[in-house]
């Protein structure tokens, strides 16, 4: 099983929709992270969490809303989707402290496309 | 801020030859990470190679090496010896050494083709 679980891992919504991106990670990080994908903009920050009490925006976090709600989970949600939020959205998990060696460990990636 | 370019969209080489591929980084900052990244197909994120910025030493990880330039802020990723899995989208990234919640900073991409 992948240490880093994203669901769904395709999904097709309507303009208007609620959609929530779910992230469960097995590697004990306290560190996690949602990235957007889009061509030619390579991966961009949305939110990301030291723990469950510490959520921070990234670069593009208008439009989303995150809820971290255990140490192992950390979700994405669109409350009202709008078509250029079409993207492949990554989750990623990273260690703090004694043996951190930097890298982000990715999820198999969401691809939402709304219509 | 820091920001991190990859000015190359597309690259193409041919099976078993030698590729680099660029990557320039703009940062005020003497420690940090970098890294390069592989997206085949599957579009699982698999990371190739990391390299420590305050190591003058070039990090190898068998057929991968980059040369890190850190006074031109470059760090480019060469491929020898390139196989047909080889074929993916390549991002560099960067990420502080300070407490900024180690979050990576992405280049744009790079698509690598191999030919057979």
């Amino acid at each position: 099983d992948a240490d880093v679980t994203q669901t769904p891992r395709n999904r097709i919504t309507k303009t208007g929709k609620r959609i929530m991106l779910e992230c469960s990670q097995t590697k004990g990080h306290d560190r996690m992270y949602w990235y957007r994908q889009d061509p030619g903009l390579g991966l961009r920050l949305i939110y990301y969490s030291f723990d469950v009490k510490d959520i921070n925006k990234g670069e593009i976090s208008d439009g989303y809303s995150v809820s971290r709600q255990a140490q192992a989970k950390f979700s994405l949600s669109l409350e009202s989707a709008i078509p250029n939020q079409t993207a492949l959205y990554f989750c990623a998990t990273s260690k703090q402290g004694a043996g951190n060696t930097g890298e982000l460990f990715f999820g198999e990636g969401s691809r939402l496309t709304v219509l | 801020a820091q920001t991190v370019t990859q000015s190359q969209p597309e690259m193409s080489v041919q099976e078993a030859e030698t590729v680099t591929l660029s990557c320039t980084y703009d940062t005020s900052e003497s420690d940090y990470y970098l890294f390069w990244y592989k997206q085949p197909p599957s579009r699982q994120m698999i990371l190739v190679i990391r390299q420590e910025a305050y190591k003058q030493q070039n990090a190898t990880e068998n057929r991968f090496s980059v040369n890190f330039q850190k006074a031109a802020k470059s760090f480019s990723l060469k491929i020898s010896d390139s196989q047909l899995g080889d074929a993916a989208m390549y991002f560099c990234a960067y990420r502080s050494a300070n407490n900024q919640g180690g979050k990576l900073i992405f280049g744009q991409g790079t698509e690598l083709s191999v030919k057979p």
